[in-house]
């Protein structure tokens, strides 16, 4: 398709729950980027993927997170036992060359 | 190493007044640099690009940004603002490694509000 497709819009987890977030980069795009936007607009890199090889994941936290983009399927974002301060926007963007990255439309979720 | 600092946190102009949103980067290489807009509930929309090519860059909705290497700035402006401007932008910045892997960097964010 011509547009990351994240899933889904919104998730309300209680506390302790898993979390998954799904995204569908544009096909032919060999990159994948997880960023997670919390309060005050701050963006931070979590990981991203060069086909389904992890190519930076130093932003990831290693305790509950974690992320897989798989051939032929969406890829995805997990995380186990959720915190209060997970709740954020959670964007996926695919691109393949740097100079134009497209993103999806977020997740936002909330953990209560 | 690679920043970028948004200078207003908050910007408030009249409709149909020039818009300035003002962007300082710091890049180890030559950068490529990018404004985006946030409106509320929506996914992050591509307003403009830089990638060594023309300092002046001319993006959609009328929105155009310099890129002046001597001061590390890539200032958003728009000679006339509309009510639809209304919205979070964000300076992006990433090196020009040569490696389309490498991640983005985010500035804080610029709120636009637009008064009738």
């Amino acid at each position: 398709g011509e547009e990351v497709a994240q899933t889904p819009k919104h998730l309300v987890r209680g506390e302790g729950q898993k979390a998954k977030l799904y995204c569908a980069p544009i096909k032919g795009h060999s990159y994948v980027f997880w960023y997670q936007q919390v309060l005050k607009n701050e963006f931070k890199f979590l990981i991203s993927f060069q086909n389904e090889n992890v190519f930076d994941e130093t932003g990831m936290p290693k305790e509950r997170f974690s992320a897989k983009c798989l051939p032929n399927s969406p890829c995805s974002l997990e995380i186990q036992a959720t915190k209060l301060e997970d709740s954020a926007v959670y964007f996926c963007a695919s691109s393949q060359h740097l100079s134009r990255a497209f993103f999806g439309q977020g997740t936002r979720l909330t953990v209560v | 190493a690679q920043s970028v600092t948004q200078l207003d946190s908050h910007v408030s102009v009249s409709e149909g007044t020039p818009v300035l949103l003002r962007c300082n980067y710091s890049s180890s290489y030559s950068p490529s640099l990018f404004w985006y807009v946030q409106h509320p509930n929506k996914g992050l929309q591509l307003l403009l690009k830089y990638t060594s090519a023309a300092t002046l860059v001319k993006g959609i909705n009328g929105f155009e940004a310099e890129f002046k290497k001597s001061e590390t700035s890539f200032h958003l402006t728009k000679p006339s603002a509309h009510m639809s401007d209304a919205a979070e932008y964000f300076c992006v910045v990433s090196d020009q490694g040569g490696n389309a892997g490498n991640m983005l960097t985010f500035g804080g964010g610029t709120r636009l509000m637009v008064k009738p």
